[in-house]
């Protein structure tokens, strides 16, 4: 079965902890991406890859981390610098970047 | 900044009534043009997609859209909507660097 997995789809946890979203993908597509989703205002980018070993901050990086060591796998690190990090998390990616994103279910991060 | 503009945030109509859901960019540069769609409970999926050639292009579900070059528009259009188009859509472009922009989303109730 093709597509983006992320894992878990629900997550808890205490204030002040680092957490690291999983996203794979076995597409074989270049580029991936972290959106954030909160109701009323859309996707909002936070970090992109085209290529492994290399990425770009998106509109709302702060706060955030990514590694791109493999091809198939784009981690996200919610840091504890990330004021409101409470949201839904979706990963994607895409044949390279331009081109049509393929989206994960998403992980549900709740910060009590 | 490129941005993506969606005009309503929440549109109810009947079935069979006619669907129309407009969004506007600002970039001066060349773009591609998507709207996806998120079906209550499921992935984003793509809609339809613009990257050159007819202005006009025909989408999955009987959706189309319109790409007006002079007016920066990209606008979603279904003749005869049903209950199963419930669901938000979301109007994304994304320039030749390969970033993504989003609009917030309109979320379309469509009643019995």
């Amino acid at each position: 079965d093709g597509g983006i997995t992320q894992s878990p789809k629900y997550l808890f946890r205490k204030e002040g902890q680092n957490v690291t979203l999983s996203c794979e993908q076995n597409l074989n597509h270049d580029a991936m991406y972290w959106y954030r989703q909160d109701p009323g205002q859309g996707l909002r980018l936070i970090y992109y890859s085209q290529i492994v070993n290399d990425f770009q901050k998106g509109d709302i990086a702060e706060g955030y981390s990514v590694s791109r060591e493999k091809k198939e796998s784009f981690p996200l690190t919610v840091t504890s610098a990330q004021k409101n990090p409470t949201a839904f998390y979706l990963c994607a990616s895409s044949m390279n970047g331009g081109t049509e994103q393929f989206f994960g279910p998403g992980t549900r991060l709740t910060v009590l | 900044a490129q941005s993506v503009s969606q005009h309503n945030h929440h549109v109810i109509l009947s079935e069979a009534a006619s669907l129309e859901l407009g969004c506007n960019y600002s970039y001066g540069g060349t773009v591609n043009l998507f709207w996806y769609v998120q079906y209550p409970g499921q992935h984003l999926q793509l809609l339809l997609k613009y990257f050159s050639g007819d202005p006009l292009v025909k989408g999955i579900k009987g959706f189309e859209a319109e790409f007006i070059k002079s007016k920066f528009s990209f606008n979603l259009r279904k003749p005869s909507v049903q209950w199963s188009d419930t669901a938000e859509y979301f109007c994304a472009v994304t320039d030749s660097w390969g970033k993504f922009q989003f609009g917030a989303g309109t979320q379309v109730v469509v009643t019995p």
